[in-house]
């Protein structure tokens, strides 16, 4: 199993571009979640989708959207990027249904720079 | 109050000390529990879960929950340099229903030397 993936692991934006980040998990899951952590702010959650065809908002999820293309897949779009992405991106999964069910299981992480 | 609260450190230890790790919380937050470890440029990495009170141990780590005091605290026996990393504290908070939303500390970095 290879868990949670993201993809890129690095990317380079200019001002106003936009790109999608990908996530996918292979844990069967019901929950995802995509989060930012920047330094002496900890892990802030953006969105998050507790099953499938749901999706809400986070704690900071202004210039983000997100879409839950099926139970695998979460995806974070950023339509007119800003300096103040400029961030670590991780997505994350856990299952529903039990108390260990909470347990959140990270991907590698993207690294955005936005110049 | 924060509704989890770490202290950043960072918190040095020599090589084969106890290192111990806290994790005070609000009265807002459930009682499931979660220890992340996050090293340095990567993910953070999951090594323990309590949900109820007293101890629960795996390996050279111990979770102990005091619900009555509200913290939750980590120790590291025989700490080694590879556990040199940022221990983040992650709770479930009440009314979150089946999102498995989790509220994260800022995390305490920890100095193992040898």
């Amino acid at each position: 199993n290879a868990g949670v993936t993201q993809t890129p692991k690095f990317q380079v934006l200019k001002t106003g571009q936009s790109m999608t980040l990908q996530c996918a998990q292979d844990m069967n899951h019901n929950s995802m979640y995509w989060y930012r952590q920047d330094p002496g702010m900890g892990l802030r959650l953006i969105y998050y989708s507790a099953s499938e065809g749901t999706t809400d908002k986070g704690e900071v999820p202004n210039g983000y959207n997100v879409s839950r293309l099926n139970k695998r897949e979460f995806s974070l779009r950023l339509e007119s990027a800003a300096p103040s992405q400029t961030s670590v991106y991780f997505c994350a999964s856990s299952g529903t249904g039990t108390s260990s069910s909470y347990e959140q299981y990270f991907g590698p992480g993207t690294r955005l720079t936005v110049t | 109050q924060k509704e989890v609260e770490q202290n950043s450190g960072p918190l040095s230890v020599p090589e084969g000390a106890i290192a111990s790790l806290n994790c005070t919380y609000s009265d807002r937050v459930s009682q499931s529990f979660f220890w992340y470890r996050q090293y340095s440029g990567k993910s953070p990495e999951l090594i323990m879960s309590i949900y109820s009170n007293g101890d629960k141990e795996d390996g050279r780590f111990t979770a102990q929950l005091n619900k009555a005091s509200q913290y939750v605290s980590l120790l590291i026996r025989d700490s080694q340099p590879s556990d040199s990393a940022t221990y983040l504290c992650a709770v479930v908070p009440i009314g979150s229903g089946n999102t498995g939303k989790l509220i994260f500390g800022q995390g305490t970095t920890l100095q193992v030397k040898p």
